[in-house]
């Protein structure tokens, strides 16, 4: 698993629902990111994070919210999902060789 | 903030020919440009990174090339085969504190027999 994984991996909700999105590591790395990937867009940063409770706003962080109380968890919160979520949510961190990602989860919001 | 431009979008070339995706950056200040290989429902692999204290490197049948005046920075892969099929991506960062790492919007490959 690279040391990272994502849950769930597929999820299906409703449109005004909130979503949470839990990215988990196990390499005690500092730095972590959420994107997601669209058709036509490639991978988008969403949020990232450099350390415990340290988060900053990416490209399209509007509508999202994070956060990080342990070094190895990194949640996504989608406040009240809309059908413009609908999208492939990677998480990923920053290592020693470079950026690994998660096998991603398969967001759908009807 | 960073940007980063990919082109082509779209690329098909014959089996054992060469490829070759080009990427722009915006930020002077970015020092670190991995490229990622993504196939079909599969996540994002690094296959090649560069720092900017060099101008080229290599790994077995693909390249990268950097031109920090320029800001671009390419990769190249030699001939190619089937399994190099897939959707590449250049991504560029700073490596800082703020680190936030910057994709371009990729570019499908398509290998033809």
């Amino acid at each position: 698993d690279a040391g990272i994984t994502q849950s769930p991996r597929h999820k299906v909700t409703e449109t005004g629902t909130p979503v949470t999105l839990r990215c988990h590591q196990t390499e005690n790395h500092r730095y972590m990111y959420w994107y997601r990937q669209d058709p036509g867009h490639g991978l988008r940063l969403i949020h990232y994070s450099y350390g415990v409770k340290d988060t900053d706003k990416g490209e399209v962080s509007d509508g999202y919210s994070v956060s990080r109380s342990k070094t190895e968890d990194f949640l996504l919160t989608l406040e009240s999902a809309t059908s413009s979520q609908t999208s492939v949510y990677f998480c990923a961190f920053r290592g020693r060789d470079g950026y690994t990602f998660g096998s991603g989860t398969r967001l759908t919001v009807v | 903030g960073e940007n980063v431009e990919q082109h082509p979008s779209t690329l098909s070339v014959q089996e054992g020919d060469s490829a070759v995706i080009k990427c722009t950056y915006s930020d002077s200040a970015s020092n670190y440009f991995p490229w990622y290989k993504q196939e079909l429902g599969k996540r994002p692999q690094l296959i090649i990174d560069i720092r900017s204290n060099v101008g080229e490197k290599k790994d077995q049948r693909i390249a990268v090339t950097l031109n920090k005046t320029a800001k671009h920075f390419s990769l190249h892969i030699t001939e190619t085969q089937p399994e190099d099929s897939a959707v590449y991506f250049c991504a560029a960062s700073t490596m800082n504190r703020d680190d936030k790492i910057i994709f371009g919007k990729g570019t499908r490959l398509h290998i033809l027999p």
